[in-house]
């Protein structure tokens, strides 16, 4: 089965500073993986989705890279804000078996102070 | 757009009840996704439902749990009887299309707790 991992728990940045969180996974089988934003009481909101043949994906100010040698995706959020505080998830897809089942990492709580 | 909507939002039952919990997806969405999170752990599929056919229930822990979608709408997932380990926040999601190519769309979830 599939592991994720998002290797900080937490994160505190400045505002307008770059926010980098990573999200490392096991057994590529191949993957499209997604990040979601969560808010606390709230469910997980869609923010990008990234394919394996795929390098790099951007929204405004949100950036998603993939590298499948590393098995690995950095999630940038560039000038940063204290409304970005929030925790993150990764999430990966195992296109080659279970379409449509997601596997999360825990998430990564991101502060912004001003 | 009305968005994924779940009920309760909190339920708090005593070991060895019953309880049910309901999840209206967004009109539209064949796809319908039940996850938990367990505290202090990460989010856990459950099932998938292809409107009222279970794609992938693989993810279910035991018997006790019983997922239904009953004409390819609303779904309900019973809880009977409930033991400690249940706790914890049950989230649905519903989709367009076909597998995660289609965003998923969480509810707020709900939040159960069993003494």
């Amino acid at each position: 089965s599939q592991k994720i991992e998002q290797n900080s728990e937490a994160l505190n940045i400045q505002e307008g500073k770059t926010a980098t969180l990573t999200c490392n996974y096991t057994n590529y089988s191949p993957a499209y993986l997604q990040w979601y934003r969560q808010d606390p009481g709230r469910g997980p909101v869609f923010l990008l989705l990234i394919r394996e043949n795929e390098k790099e994906k951007r929204k405004e100010r949100l950036k998603v890279t993939f590298d499948t040698t590393l098995k690995q995706s950095l999630f940038h959020i560039t000038a940063s804000q204290p409304a970005d505080s929030a925790t993150y998830l990764c999430a990966l897809e195992d296109r080659g078996s279970t379409l449509g089942r997601l596997y999360f990492g825990r998430g990564t709580q991101l502060t912004v102070w001003p | 757009e009305a968005g994924v909507t779940q009920f309760p939002s909190h339920s708090v039952i005593e070991k060895g009840q019953t309880v049910t919990l309901r999840c209206d997806p967004i009109s539209g969405h064949d796809n319908l996704y039940w996850y938990r999170r367990v505290m202090g752990k990460e989010i856990k599929f459950l099932l998938h439902f292809v409107k009222e056919s279970k794609q992938d229930e693989s993810g279910m822990p035991n018997n006790r749990f019983l997922a239904e979608r009953t004409g390819g709408t609303y779904s309900t997932l019973k809880v009977q009887p409930a033991e400690l380990e249940d706790s914890g926040v049950y989230f649905c999601a519903s989709s367009h299309g076909q597998g995660s190519t289609y965003e998923q769309y969480f509810g707020p979830g709900t939040r159960l707790t069993v003494t």
